[in-house]
């Protein structure tokens, strides 16, 4: 069955570093996310990407975070300068579908920044 | 958007049916009802996706009265494996939007 991936698993930065969380999403999905969920909070939605550009994007997603498809396979998220609240788990998630709710989950990245 | 309301938590133990029930009193014309599973440090699973009346797969099924202001998930003689974090989440489907608004959820407890 295809599956969402996501590279790395567990990312350690110092404040202010940038990183760039990686996620290959199910071939055939033309729909891709990010959603973060901080340690014992609810996931919450980033943004949203489609045929490479910006659907959607919460407010949480300001100017240190983008959001790229560098190639066929890979989409990306970079955050240019880490401060201590954005350690969390991110998940990247597609879909097929415009608009669908069944979205699938990679296992996420957990980002601590010290 | 509609906003959701369900128990914090719930205990049962393997084998038992579990119902899990969802408020969401403002739902709107086009908006769906769907549900999803997360395990501890994994992301999110879609199970399953109703509109009305009842749904059944291969892993859980939902009932939706008339008024859909409210919505059952059932799970079927449970495991131990079934402890995890249930979402009831509402909102449209093929819509413009397509970010998934989660609530906190229902800890599901599954005892031996």
């Amino acid at each position: 069955e295809p599956e969402v991936t996501q590279t790395p698993s567990h990312q350690v930065t110092q404040m202010g570093q940038e990183v760039i969380l990686r996620c290959v999403p199910i071939s055939n999905h033309l729909y891709f996310y990010w959603y973060r969920q901080i340690l014992g909070q609810k996931v919450e939605f980033l943004v949203s990407f489609y045929n490479n550009e910006i659907s959607e994007k919460s407010e949480i997603f300001d100017d240190q975070f983008s959001v790229e498809r560098p190639d066929g396979s890979n989409f990306t998220l970079k955050i240019r300068s880490t401060k201590l609240e954005d350690s969390a788990m991110y998940f990247c998630a597609s879909s097929r579908d415009r608009g669908s709710n069944e979205q699938f989950f990679g296992p996420g990245t957990r980002l601590t920044v010290l | 958007l509609a906003k959701t309301t369900q128990p914090i938590s719930m205990d049962s133990y393997e084998g038992q049916e579990v119902n899990i029930t969802c408020s969401h009193n403002n739902i709107a014309t086009n908006d769906y009802i769907t549900w999803y599973q997360q395990f501890p440090s994994q992301g999110p699973r879609f199970i399953i996706q109703g509109y009305k009346t009842k749904v059944t797969n291969e892993v859980a099924s939902l009932f939706i009265p008339a008024d859909r202001k409210s919505s059952t998930l059932s799970l079927p003689r449970v495991s131990l494996s079934d402890t995890a974090v249930y979402y009831c989440l509402v909102g449209d489907d093929g819509g413009a939007t397509n970010k998934l608004i989660f609530g906190t959820g229902t800890l599901l407890a599954v005892q031996p």
